[in-house]
């Protein structure tokens, strides 16, 4: 299967610390997103990385992307409360789209 | 602006029945997308369309399974007949294109427990 894996689980964290999740994929891809999920919602698209890039970066949020390890890292700075929620990884390669078996993160107040 | 809307919320209804599910894209988005998300297996796509054409039906489980998209505005999702295997949390997606390049909007899924 090419379906991400993100690595850790879980993490559990104390607020105003950073949380770092990562994500495995098995072949070659087009770009790699990142989406959160909030318990009971949808999801939520955070930031989208190609790739023919390394790094990306969105307010709080930064992405780095690894093709010769087909891996790739979510790195959230000063976590809050709010970024409690699970977080996926999501690979495109032409037609098909995988999402990763998510990182759970908890930050506690 | 007004997201992807799905209807209902959530459905419980017996084995045997036809369940319906329901969505509205984002106005303007040209690819929607159908998923499924259960503990055991995770997110996993189950067909979608570019320009209202499926183009991929390749996720859908089995011939229980039928999604249209009559319009540009509305698509369904049908499972008949429904089996307690088939509970999970179904969700749409649309975007502004099906390359992959754009992101994927999700509605706030459809909870169905088939009893």
């Amino acid at each position: 299967s090419q379906q991400g894996e993100e690595d850790p689980q879980a993490l559990s964290i104390q607020e105003g610390e950073n949380a770092t999740m990562n994500c495995s994929y098995k072949t070659s891809i087009n770009n790699l997103q990142w989406y959160r999920q909030n318990s009971g919602r949808g999801l939520v698209h955070l930031i989208l990385i190609r790739s023919n890039e390394r790094e990306k970066h969105s307010g709080r949020l930064r992405v780095t992307l690894d093709t010769s390890k087909k891996s790739s890292s979510l790195l959230i700075t000063a976590s809050r409360a709010a970024d409690t929620a699970s977080y996926f990884c999501a690979t495109n390669t032409g037609n098909q789209f995988y999402f990763g078996t998510g990182t759970s993160l908890t930050v506690i107040p | 602006d007004a997201g992807v809307i799905q209807s209902p919320r959530h459905e419980v209804t017996e084995m045997g029945q036809e369940v319906t599910l329901r969505c509205k894209p984002i106005s303007g988005h040209n690819s929607l997308f159908w998923y499924r998300q259960t503990m055991m297996r995770g997110l996993e796509l189950l067909i979608y369309f570019n320009n209202n054409v499926p183009i991929d039906d390749s996720g859908m489980p089995e011939d229980r399974f039928s999604a249209k998209m009559p319009n540009a505005s509305f698509s369904t999702l049908k499972i008949q007949p429904s089996e307690p295997r088939d509970s999970a949390v179904y969700f749409c997606a649309s975007s502004l294109s099906g390359t992959g390049n754009q992101p994927q909007h999700f509605g706030d899924g459809t909870r169905l427990s088939i009893l």
